[in-house]
């Protein structure tokens, strides 16, 4: 079955850099984008981007030109997510998705990061 | 940036109810708009894609409709297992969540 297993919950001060992973299973890693969701405590979901899974290309919604990385490992079916720079505005819950014509059709379990000195 | 208003922001009912939850866009989408539940401590699952396609595995007193900039997703009858937030999502233009309906049951 299809299933993207995210990596560990994080605790890091501001400053600090913090890498998440997404391991997808179950189905052609390149034939799907991946997609990366964030969830402030409390909040909505913020789309933060994409990356092209069979060409490593990034794209990043405004709010995510800066500090915000996506990376590939392809033969490991995996996607990474690292924040550069963490500020306390940075804690949420990091999710990845595949993208699916158009809708979000299979989510990671989610990563709660969480920045504080 | 195209902007999506859900209404209301919470909303209480009886299981059994008819309930329908509102989204609108900031201009018109063509319809590019999904429909996400998300239960607590959960990921958001896809319920509804392009305005009224039902997700595989979804029950189908779900349904989606709409035009234009105005859209509803309405559950015939309301069920316990359906609390949870609900979120709209255009992809017409890059991609953008509402702020959600948090369902609650009366």
């Amino acid at each position: 079955q299809i299933q993207l297993v995210q990596s560990g919950p994080e605790l890091k001060k501001p400053g600090e850099s913090v890498k998440i992973s997404c391991k997808a299973s179950g189905y052609t890693f390149t034939d799907y984008a991946m997609n990366w969701v964030k969830q402030a405590p409390g909040n909505g979901l913020k789309w933060m981007g994409w990356i092209n899974t069979q060409t490593g290309k990034p794209t990043y919604a405004d709010d995510f030109k800066q500090r915000f990385v996506f990376s590939l490992e392809t033969s490991a079916s995996t996607a990474y997510l690292q924040i550069n720079n963490l500020n306390i505005e940075d804690t949420a819950t990091y999710f990845c998705t595949r993208y699916y014509t158009g809708g979000f059709d299979y989510w990671g379990q989610g990563v709660m990061v969480t920045v504080s000195s | 940036d195209i902007q999506m208003t859900q209404s209301p922001s919470l909303l209480s009912a009886s299981v059994g109810d008819r309930v329908t939850l509102s989204c609108k866009a900031s201009q018109n989408i063509y319809k590019y708009l999904n429909w996400y539940q998300q239960k607590l401590g959960e990921a958001p699952k896809l319920l509804i894609y392009y305005t009224n396609s039902l997700q595989t595995g979804i029950p189908s007193r779900f349904s989606g409709s709409g035009s234009g900039t105005d859209y509803t997703l309405t559950i015939s009858s309301l069920q316990p297992e359906d609390v949870a937030t609900y979120f709209c999502q255009q992809y017409n233009s890059w991609l953008t969540f509402g702020s959600g309906t948090k369902l609650e049951i009366k």
